[in-house]
This record gives C-alpha cells, sequence and structure tokens, in this order.
C-alpha cells in the first residue's frame, strides 16, 4: 500500500496563475483533509472531507476550493495564486470515528508563489 | 472554538536528560494525538489517547493525557539524538482534529 501519496511534491507559481494539489489514498478511508503548514504556526486545516460527497471548510479556506473526485482522491486547487499562499501542503486521511479519527499523512507538496 | 498550545516551542536539551512537553486545550474533546515531524518530513502518528488517566509508552517517550485538566503531557526519558524533531499535539473536534503549533526539539550530543 502506497498511503497516502501527493503530486507534484515541489511547485513554483507566479502570482495569479492557477493551479491543482492532487492527493489519493489507498488505505479505504472515509474522511481526508488538506492542511498547510507555516513556520512557528503548525497545520491549519484547509478544507476537509468527512465523507465522499461531501466537503467543508476549516480554519483558512479562503483563495482555496476543493473537489472530492471519488472515495480515493481530493484535491486542492488554487484559482489565483498569491504569495501568501506560499507554503507547504499536507493532505490526510482516516478512517472514520470509530477508528478515533488518526490521520495518516502524505509526503506534502511545497509550493512558493512569487 | 477549540484552541490547542503547546509549551514550550523550542527545547534544547542534553542527551540523558529527561524531559516533558505540555499540551493544553480549551474545550473538552474525546481524544487526543501525538505527531512527530522531521525536517523536511511529513507528520508521523506516535499516540492516540482516547480516555481520562490514558498513558501510552513507546521506548523512551510517554504520553499522559488528564481530561479533566485539559492537559497531556509527553516525557521523554534520557534524551537520545534521535529524538531530535518537531513534535505535535493535536486534539479532536468532531470530524477534525486542531493542531498545536509544535515544539522544535533539539538534542545535543
Amino acid at each position: 500500500n502506497a498511503g497516502v501519496t501527493q503530486t507534484p511534491k515541489f511547485q513554483v507559481l507566479k502570482t495569479g496563475q492557477s493551479m491543482t494539489l492532487q492527493c489519493a489514498q489507498d488505505m479505504n478511508h472515509n474522511s481526508m483533509y488538506w492542511y498547510r503548514q507555516d513556520p512557528g504556526m503548525g497545520l491549519r486545516l484547509i478544507y476537509y472531507s468527512a465523507s465522499e460527497g461531501t466537503t467543508d471548510k476549516g480554519e483558512v479556506p479562503n483563495g482555496y476550493n476543493v473537489s472530492r473526485l471519488n472515495k480515493r482522491e481530493f484535491s486542492l486547487r488554487l484559482e489565483s495564486a498569491a504569495p501568501s499562499q506560499t507554503s507547504v501542503y499536507f493532505c490526510a486521511s482516516s478512517a472514520s470515528l470509530l477508528t478515533y479519527n488518526e490521520q495518516f499523512f502524505g509526503p506534502g507538496t511545497r509550493l512558493t508563489v512569487l | 472554538e477549540l484552541k490547542v498550545e503547546q509549551n514550550p516551542l523550542f527545547l534544547s536539551m542534553q542527551e540523558g536528560k529527561n524531559y516533558t512537553i505540555y499540551c493544553n486545550y480549551s474545550t473538552t474533546s474525546d481524544r487526543l494525538y501525538w505527531y512527530r515531524q522531521d525536517p523536511g518530513k511529513s507528520l508521523e502518528s506516535l499516540f492516540v489517547l482516547l480516555s481520562n488517566g490514558a498513558v501510552k509508552q513507546e521506548g523512551r517517550l510517554m504520553a499522559s493525557l488528564d481530561t479533566k485538566a485539559r492537559l497531556s503531557t509527553l516525557h521523554i526519558t534520557a534524551a537520545v539524538h534521535d529524538l531530535s524533531a518537531t513534535y505535535f499535539c493535536a486534539v479532536g473536534d468532531n470530524d477534525k482534529i486542531i493542531f498545536g503549533k509544535g515544539t522544535r526539539l533539539h538534542i545535543l550530543p
């Protein structure tokens, strides 16, 4: 099992460009999450999907959109990138509250917006 | 709104010493997590604590939970250089978990 995979690993964008970060999990988990990590800020939740067909905003959703494409895949889109979105983005998944929602993380995408 | 505070945020310690990282949270929760992150890497789950008085140990790390005080501790015994990393606590909030800012631990040989 690959666990949680993310593409790309690195990306440089210019202000105003758009891009989509891809995330997939092969653990048959119900819930998926997108976080951003900035120095000294810990991880902040952008959006999450508690189950296929649902998405909800987290702490810092502005400037982002998400799509839960199917049970395996959850993508994060930046429509018009800004320098403030320079960050490391992590995708995570968890089975359900029955398994205490322990989250498993992907390797991350390092995004720089110039 | 659930808030999670860790302290200290930075810790430099000598090998062989003991130390404790503290995690306080602001509202009732039924689960607490500890994660480890090495520089440039992803997060690795260490412990899941589910009930008051829960204690879990793995090697030189021991985590405990006091739900009445809304406090968890991560205790390091006889630290070794390999434990240098950033440690995050996170607290369950319905379908989500809320992370603390992390404790960057540097263990000097």
